[in-house]
């Protein structure tokens, strides 16, 4: 149990475009997921924390108007990279918890994404 | 400020032989902490937790151990295992759903 799926695994786009990425929960509610950014041989950067039906809480030095997060749902929660730049090249990574008190996230996939 | 750390970037161990990788942390609110396997290209994926009531946490080849009063946790592997190369991160949350993530400390198995 406690999957998440993140869609697409990989995109390449050109400067100045946006890019959706998706996680979902694929068999749970989650009711937070949240957002990471990962750069080469780095640790995992939380950039936001998404709750359904309510806005997302942006980490300091995250550009809201840049990453927008939108969590329609208890399984759906979207990450659109806005006029991305090529620094904007990384690896995003979503997580879900169960809730409830149940601190454990679960991690999709990952999604690279490359910006020419 | 990194409140979780791993010293050690990497550690090298014979196959069946002990893992032992090591955590501190600075912020004495954390209750809960965690180890995640990374392999690359992939999201982390959960490895054990233990709460801070406990000072051990076992499961199967896996055993964390806390030390309060240190700041520090281990994870111990034993007996280690090719399959068991990624990199491994700690991470610590307290009364935020937020985890803060070590820097990850990369272990290789070899034969």
């Amino acid at each position: 149990g406690a999957v998440v799926s993140q869609h697409p695994s990989w995109v390449i786009c050109k400067s100045g475009t946006s890019v959706k990425i998706e996680c979902r929960s694929l068999d749970f509610q989650a009711t937070t997921m949240f957002w990471y950014r990962q750069f080469p041989k780095q640790s995992l950067m939380l950039m936001a924390t998404s709750n359904e039906g309510s806005k997302a809480t942006y980490e300091q030095g995250v550009e809201k108007d840049k990453f927008l997060i939108n969590h329609a749902s208890l399984t759906l929660s979207t990450l659109t990279v806005t006029s991305a730049h090529p620094e904007d090249s990384s690896f995003y990574i979503c997580s879900a918890s169960l809730g409830g008190g149940e601190e454990t996230q679960y991690f999709g996939p990952g999604t690279r994404l490359l910006v020419l | 400020d990194q409140q979780v750390k791993q010293n050690s970037p990497s550690l090298s161990v014979q196959e069946g032989r002990i893992s032992i990788l090591n955590c501190d942390y600075t912020n004495s609110m954390f209750d809960y902490f965690l180890w995640y396997k990374k392999y690359p290209a992939e999201g982390p994926t959960f490895l054990i937790s233990i709460s801070s009531i406990k000072d051990k946490n076992e499961d199967g080849r896996f055993t964390v151990f806390l030390n309060k009063s240190a700041k520090h946790l281990s994870l111990h592997i034993v007996p280690s295992q090719p399959g068991d190369s990624a990199v491994y991160f700690c991470a610590a949350s307290g009364d935020t759903d937020k985890l803060i993530f070590g820097t990850g400390t990369r272990l290789q198995v070899f034969p």
